[in-house]
This record gives C-alpha cells, structure tokens and sequence, in this order.
C-alpha cells in the first residue's frame, strides 16, 4: 500500500535552535518527494521537490534530503525562527504510467518558543 | 497576481442545505484540484480537472460535485450538507513544469450543523 509516514507527530524546539524531521514511505514508483509548509489557518506552501535522483536540495535554512534506496527523506530546519512555527507535510508523487496522484503524510506540528 | 484566490472564507450550513465554493486561479493552469483536510487525516483529494470542461473524481468525490465551464474557474458544490462534510477545503493548482509545482489557496472552512 503506498503509504507516507512522518515523525515525530510534533515537536517542540527553542528559537535558535535546528530540527530535522522525518518522511518514510512505502510509494512505489514514485517521480518527486515534496515538502510543504502550512501555517495555521493557511494553505499549503511548497518549500522543496526532489526527484528519485536528486540526494539533497536547500531552501535557505530548509534543507531536504532524501534517500531513495531506503525510501526516506528528511527535512532539516537550521537556526530556527518563531516564523517556522507550522506543520510540514511531506507529499510522494505516485507516477504509474499516465497516472499521477499525491500522497501526502500527516505532518509534523512543529512550534519554535522564544 | 492573485495566484489561487477561495470563496468564501468560512461558512455555516445547516443540514441539507446547499452550496457553492469557488476557486479561480489568474495563472493560467491547465489542472485544478479540490482537497479536504480533516484533523488527524492527511490532504484528501475529492475531484480534479485536467483542463476546461473536464472533471473528475478523486479519492472521496461522494457528496460534492464540480464544474469546470472556464479555465480559470473552478466550482465545488454540495447539493445536500452534512455534518461529516465539515472540513477545510483547499483549492490547488499545479503548473505544466517538469516538477509540476502545486498552488494552494487560502482555504474554505465549512461547518455543518
């Protein structure tokens, strides 16, 4: 079954700080991994899409890395703000022939305390 | 621009009332999505359209139904409310890009009663 689980549920950190958080998943074949930033009460932002070949990518202090042989992926948070207190959801993209479909995990509820 | 603009904000319906929400996206995207997402549940894909005039079903498509009469719009509707339709409701775009990037709007937030 394909499946995209992530840990830890939530996290708390203090201002400053780094975090990682983690994405496993069971979506095979799969074209791109994506992390997304949702604030409270706010759509969904992308931060950063991978493909199976792609090892690591940045976006500022966000960076991404996935793993395609173990079938992980982390999202690494570096010198925290308050700002990035949100949920951080991470999407598979299915890809079976013409076929196109989104799994996305539950998110991991992260809050950055002054 | 715009990007991927939702209407409305928030509403309430009692049971078996009707209504409609709206996205309209100014970015020229041929493919539009409408998700709900519920506490403890990832993103859930009700329908989606692949261009103007074409829709079709996603994962939980019982209860809603949509339309797409122009590129950049595009309706969901429920004809009859209930209270397991209480949600937020998210609208997407994704562009024709290799990576195929995908645009929410603010949101919906429904309760029914």
């Amino acid at each position: 079954k394909n499946q995209v689980e992530q840990s830890p549920q939530s996290l708390i950190i203090l201002e400053g700080k780094n975090c990682t958080l983690q994405c496993n998943y069971t979506v095979s074949p799969f074209s791109n991994l994506r992390w997304y930033k949702q604030d409270t009460g706010r759509g969904p932002v992308s931060l950063t899409i991978m493909t199976f070949s792609e090892n690591t990518k940045s976006n500022g202090r966000y960076t991404a890395t996935l793993d395609a042989d173990t079938k992980q992926s982390s999202l690494h948070i570096t010198a925290s703000q308050l700002s990035d207190s949100a949920s951080y959801i991470c999407v598979v993209n299915h890809h079976a022939g013409n076929n196109r479909k989104l799994i996305w995990g539950l998110g991991t509820s992260l809050a950055v305390n002054p | 621009n715009a990007g991927v603009t939702q209407t409305p904000k928030f509403r309430v319906l009692k049971t078996g009332q009707s209504m409609t929400l709206l996205c309209a996206q100014d970015m020229n995207h041929e493919y539009m999505y409408w998700y709900r997402q519920d506490p403890g549940m990832g993103l859930r894909l009700i329908h989606y359209s692949v261009g103007e005039g074409t829709t079709a079903k996603g994962e939980v498509p019982d209860g809603y139904n949509v339309s797409r009469l122009k590129k950049q719009n595009f309706l969901l509707g429920l004809e009859s409310a209930a209270p397991s339709q209480t949600s937020v409701y998210f609208c997407a775009t994704i562009d024709s890009g290799p990576q195929y990037e995908q645009y929410f709007g603010p949101g919906t937030r429904l309760t029914v009663t």
